[in-house]
């Protein structure tokens, strides 16, 4: 699994409480990423991370906020859980030794969050 | 920006039949091009990659697939499907992280 790791993998909490997801990689790549999956849309990027402290929105980052203060974690924060981000959260990482942008990407395991 | 058009939200075979999954992009740049299978309850893993060069990509599994420029296509098959095929298969274009497809489930009839 490319040495990615997602916690919690499973979480069911409150509208209206903060969440934060981690995500930790083992390989050192440069660029990590935080993706939803829901059915009927695959997957769509929430925010993404080029490097220590430099991050950037996705296509649907509202309501979400990110964190890298290290290479190897990255944070995602719902700062008030809603019922609408009930999904299944993946980390992806790439680039690599290389550090290009444009390989592929390897995913971790998910976390399914659902917000009642 | 980079979009991707999957064409069948669900395609059903049956065993040794013929895998045809399509694929539709477009791209304002010469597109990086990538397949995903995912399986119930766990993450992506890349199944073949385009970037350059030949165009006709072998990836895991018995699963290729062929890009065409001309109709901004990579369609994934496989000549015979096996019961461990099933599983919902998404196309990506290369952008900033990537940008997915949809889907396709595949379910496979003994």
């Amino acid at each position: 699994d490319a040495g990615i790791t997602q916690s919690p993998r499973h979480k069911v909490t409150e509208t209206g409480t903060p969440v934060t997801l981690r995500c930790h990689q083992t390989e050192n790549h440069r660029y990590m990423y935080w993706y939803r999956q829901d059915p009927g849309h695959g997957l769509r990027l929430i925010h993404y991370s080029y490097g220590v402290k430099d991050t950037d929105k996705g296509e649907v980052s509202d309501g979400y906020s990110v964190s890298r203060s290290k290479t190897e974690d990255f944070l995602l924060t719902l700062e008030s859980a809603t019922s609408s981000q009930t999904s299944v959260y993946f980390c992806a990482i790439s680039g690599g030794p290389a550090r290009n942008p444009y390989t592929e990407a390897f995913f971790g395991q998910g976390t399914r969050l659902t917000v009642v | 920006a980079q979009s991707v058009t999957q064409l069948g939200s669900h395609v059903s075979v049956s065993e040794g039949a013929l895998v045809l999954l399509r694929c539709n992009y477009s791209s304002s740049v010469p597109p990086y091009l990538f397949w995903y299978v995912q399986y119930p309850n766990q993450g992506l893993q890349l199944l073949l990659k385009y970037t350059t060069g030949a165009t006709l990509v072998k990836g895991i599994n018995g699963f290729e697939a062929e890009f065409k420029k001309s109709e901004t296509s990579f369609h994934l098959t496989k000549p015979s499907a096996h019961m461990s095929d099933a599983a919902e298969y998404f196309c990506a274009v290369r952008s900033m992280g990537l940008s997915f497809g949809a889907g396709t489930t595949v379910t496979v009839r003994a």
